[in-house]
């Protein structure tokens, strides 16, 4: 199994521009999540989804929306890049069939550089 | 709502010497907590976690955390460091929102290890 697999792993972009985050995991998770990781601040939640067709916000979601079309894969849009979405952005997937504490399996990261 | 806290930001120790990295958490029941390893340019990795029963709590790579209710801490420990453990460590309360279960990071301690 690959895990949870991110695309791309590095991108610039400058401000106003587009661009989509995909990630993908081969462990049948219900659950997954975006997150990210600013120097000093630890991990932030965007948005999270529960299920296939399912998302919700975090903590931090202007600026970002999901999708979740189909159960493997969960998709981070930027509609107009801006110099604060400068920073590293983890997925992280999960399965909890009996409502215990989850663990959260995390991809490697896509460093995003908004100029 | 919940919070974690993670007060060295960096922490230096020699190889073969004790650690131990210290977590505070706030929130209001029952918390799960967790401890996640950070090597450079990776994702994030489960060393352990805690959600009922023993208060000590085995993980991998030789590493122990302690549930502490009345302290509300969950401090991680190592009785002999090496050095592959230089990386970033970050504490993370689990809470439940609906059917996931949400992770609010600390800010993270990185370890350096002398040799």
């Amino acid at each position: 199994n690959a895990g949870v697999t991110q695309t791309p792993k590095f991108r610039v972009l400058k401000t106003g521009q587009s661009m989509t985050l995909l990630c993908a995991q081969d462990m049948n998770h219900e659950y997954m999540y975006w997150y990210r990781q600013d120097p000093g601040m630890g991990l932030r939640l965007i948005h999270y989804s529960v299920g296939e067709g399912t998302t919700a916000k975090g903590e931090v979601p202007d600026g970002y929306n999901v999708s979740r079309l189909k159960k493997q894969n969960f998709l981070l849009g930027l509609e107009s890049a801006a110099p604060s979405q400068t920073s590293v952005y983890f997925c992280a997937s999960s399965y909890d069939p009996q409502g215990q504490a989850d663990t959260q399996y995390f991809g490697p990261g896509t460093r995003l550089t908004v100029l | 709502a919940q919070s974690v806290t993670q007060p060295d930001i960096h922490i230096t120790v020699s190889e073969g010497a004790s650690l131990e990295l210290r977590c505070n958490y706030s929130y209001g029941a029952t918390p799960y907590l967790f401890w996640y390893v950070q090597s450079p340019g990776q994702g994030l990795q489960l060393l352990l976690k805690y959600f009922s029963g023993d208060t000590l709590v085995q993980g991998i790579k030789g590493f122990e955390a302690e549930f502490k209710r009345s302290q509300s801490s969950f401090n991680l420990r190592k009785p002999s460091v090496h050095w592959s453990d230089a990386a970033e460590y970050f504490c993370a309360v689990g809470v439940r929102a609906g059917t996931a279960s949400k992770l609010t990071f600390g800010t993270g301690t990185r370890l350096q290890v002398t040799l």
